[in-house]
């Protein structure tokens, strides 16, 4: 496609619901991270896939979070019984084959808001 | 741990005009890179400029400069001849060669026509 895309743009849920985000990537892009944006802050980063490999969940908050890419090009970001704390703007971002420095083209974002 | 940081949440420049938004960030590691990303009202996260550190040229994008001191640990963006379009929050970010990426707080730049 042209650019990241994501959905759904918006969010509601209530405390305790599960919610899946999804991202798909710039096509033939083999890295996608996922960010969670809080408002007025700048992005923090949540995990990292190359292809379909998980190869950092260190910013995961915690194990409510969960992400996957199975076929190594669309993820689903999944938040189980969420929380209030939640609430936040989640960026997904893409990239080209290898490490060094490659650019990050960012998604607009889903923002979700847990009530 | 790499932390990068904004000093200034908020400026203002009046259209046409030269602002210089400031960025410092904390690393000891010798190979990394340095992005500008600008995110308008709408919240895409677009690439404004990057540095690669073992570049000693500065990094040109049309109107957008950086000024990189890496002795300094300094990465500014200059913009020059303000649009209205400029008007964004901007985003400092450090990459490890590891791809993982470290933003700052952001600025919010008007443009003030």
């Amino acid at each position: 496609g042209a650019g990241v895309s994501q959905s759904p743009r918006y969010k509601v849920a209530k405390r305790g619901q599960d919610v899946a985000l999804r991202c798909d990537p710039i096509s033939g892009h083999v890295s996608l991270f996922w960010y969670q944006q809080a408002l007025g802050q700048g992005p923090e980063f949540l995990t990292y896939f190359q292809n379909e490999a998980q190869l950092d969940k260190s910013g995961l908050p915690s194990d409510r979070f969960f992400a996957e890419r199975p076929e190594g090009s669309v993820s689903t970001l999944k938040i189980q019984r969420t929380q209030q704390e939640d609430s936040a703007v989640y960026l997904c971002a893409s990239s080209l084959a290898g490490t060094g420095g490659k650019t990050q083209y960012f998604g607009p974002g889903t923002r979700l808001l847990v009530l | 741990a790499q932390t990068v940081t904004q000093s200034q949440p908020e400026m203002s420049v009046q259209e046409a005009e030269t602002v210089t938004l400031s960025c410092t960030y904390d690393t000891s590691e010798n190979n990394y890179y340095l992005f500008w990303y600008k995110q308008p009202p709408s919240r895409q996260m677009i690439l404004v400029i990057r540095q690669e550190a073992y570049k000693q040229q500065n990094a040109t994008e049309n109107r957008f400069s950086v000024n990189f001191q890496k002795a300094a640990k300094s990465f500014s963006l200059k913009i020059s001849d303000s649009q209205l379009g400029d008007t964004a929050m901007y985003f400092c970010a450090f990459m490890r060669v590891s791809d993982q990426f470290y933003f700052g707080t952001g600025t919010s730049l008007t443009v003030i026509p």
